[in-house]
């Protein structure tokens, strides 16, 4: 029953630095998202899929990309790692209008 | 755009108390909102979602409301525990707009439940 899994936990990262945070799913949902939570604030929604080859941005999407090849999986990509990016990442996953999410990625910039 | 505010921001309670967590939204056109709990440094887990059609949904000891014409919701929890101490947030799903399925976010109500 593993649901929405993302990889890693935790990561520092060094300014300038990129990585790819890694989210897939087992329960053959269309819709995936990808949110981050600063701390005492609400999730704001980075980048959504629709379905296998079709992404676009949300709302704050500036400083990261995203692909999806397949349906389960839904990566996302910090190139030039910034200091603002210091946040929890976390993938979801919805159906009927349901959202299952990930545990988060911890991620801090340096 | 649609802005979703919850309050308190944080409650301390005693066991055993019977708690109400209100959560607000600005456009009354929703598909469904749903209530989450996240404890620290985990996930978020659904709790409870209520459809637009719908006036309550009730979990066990958890019971939430909607007034989707004046843009409200509560979350009940009676007779709390030193186990429910964790962070509710409240979102909410747009019934229109091109981001299929995204949610809107309010900051959340930080519970503790002392013994």
């Amino acid at each position: 029953n593993a649901g929405v899994t993302q990889t890693p936990k935790f990561r520092i990262l060094k300014i300038g630095q990129s990585m790819t945070l890694q989210c897939t799913q087992d329960m053959n949902h269309n819709y995936m998202y990808w949110y981050r939570q600063d701390p005492g604030m609400g999730l704001k929604l980075i980048y959504y899929s629709v379905g296998a080859g079709i992404t676009d941005k949300g709302e704050v999407p500036n400083g990261y990309n995203v692909s999806r090849s397949t349906t389960e999986d839904f990566p996302l990509r910090l190139e030039l790692a910034a200091p603002s990016q210091t946040s929890v990442y976390f993938c979801a996953s919805s159906t009927q209008g349901r959202a299952f999410f990930g545990q988060g990625t911890r991620l801090t910039v340096v | 755009k649609q802005e979703v505010t919850q309050i308190p921001a944080a409650l301390s309670v005693p066991e055993g108390e019977n708690l109400v967590l209100n959560c607000s939204f600005t456009d009354s056109a929703i598909y469904n909102l749903q209530w989450f709990r996240q404890d620290p440094g985990k996930g978020l887990t659904s709790l409870l979602l209520i459809q637009s059609s719908q006036r309550e949904q009730t979990s066990g000891r958890l019971n939430a409301s909607l007034d989707k014409s004046s843009g409200r919701s509560t979350l009940y929890i009676a007779a709390s525990q030193p186990g429910d101490s964790a962070t509710y947030l409240c979102a909410v799903r747009p019934d229109r707009g091109s981001t299929l399925g995204r949610l809107y976010f309010g900051r959340g109500t930080q519970l503790t439940v002392w013994p």
